[in-house]
């Protein structure tokens, strides 16, 4: 049950975009496609973002956007905007007994 | 609204036990798996156990195996974690969080308790 692989920080200027990849392995990124992004600003419980890789539950702007290539995912922040500064956690299906990993996190400054 | 209101938490020593709840609202309880997240202080998240709608299928991840159960109470809404064994490494804010029943993964989440194990 290791961790996912994120780099810890991002950053950006309002408007841009920007990237944030989840590196895994066959047994949990790449061998499903069950791969989901969390937002969490300070003091604040996690929103899910992205679920399924790609889709976006009701409510997340269409500025977040997320794919998956072999055992790496990314989400895709576009128009980079203040209230975007958070950490934000990659999760994935791992495989029998339901288990689950997340990643380290990766703090998103918009500068 | 789906609202998930976590309690039990609190400072307890190395070795002593301590049972979270989560009580659910805004949403049919029985029809959704639930799920432990923990969160130690200012790190990242840790998935720590889940539990399928009907509460007949309990997972953990390893490092609480043996310690942590969990189990869950359809006709109170109420999903727990019965922590044993507790280590200064479980100290974190424990989170529930629901199953978004497709996609393997948690749409909804508390607002988190805080467990601190210290001597």
């Amino acid at each position: 049950q290791s961790a996912l692989t994120q780099p810890p920080s991002a950053s950006g200027s309002p408007g841009q975009s920007v990237t944030i990849s989840c590196t895994g392995t066959i047994s949990d990124v790449g061998g499903y496609n069950f791969v989901s992004w969390y937002q969490q600003h300070p003091g604040k419980a996690p929103k899910l973002m992205i679920y399924e890789v790609s889709k976006r539950p009701s409510g997340v702007p269409h500025r977040f956007s997320g794919s998956k290539s072999a055992n790496t995912a990314s989400l895709t922040v576009s128009g980079l905007q203040a209230e975007d500064e958070a950490d934000y956690y990659c999760s994935s299906y791992a495989g029998s007994n339901n288990l689950r990993v997340f990643g380290g996190g990766t703090k998103l400054t918009v500068l | 609204e789906v609202q998930l209101l976590e309690s039990g938490g609190g400072l307890v020593q190395p070795g002593e036990s301590l049972r979270l709840s989560c009580a659910a609202s805004g949403f049919t309880f029985n029809s959704f798996a639930m799920h432990w997240v923990r969160q130690a202080p200012g790190k990242g998240l840790q998935w720590v156990s889940a539990i399928s709608n009907s509460g007949g299928s309990p997972y953990y991840a390893d490092f609480v195996k043996g310690r942590f159960t969990i189990s869950r109470d359809n006709s109170k809404n109420t999903l727990y974690l019965q922590m044993n064994s507790l280590r200064v490494e479980d100290t974190a804010i424990y989170y529930c969080a629901k199953d978004l029943g497709t996609g393997a993964c948690f749409d909804s989440w508390g607002q988190g308790t805080l467990v601190t194990v210290s001597s």
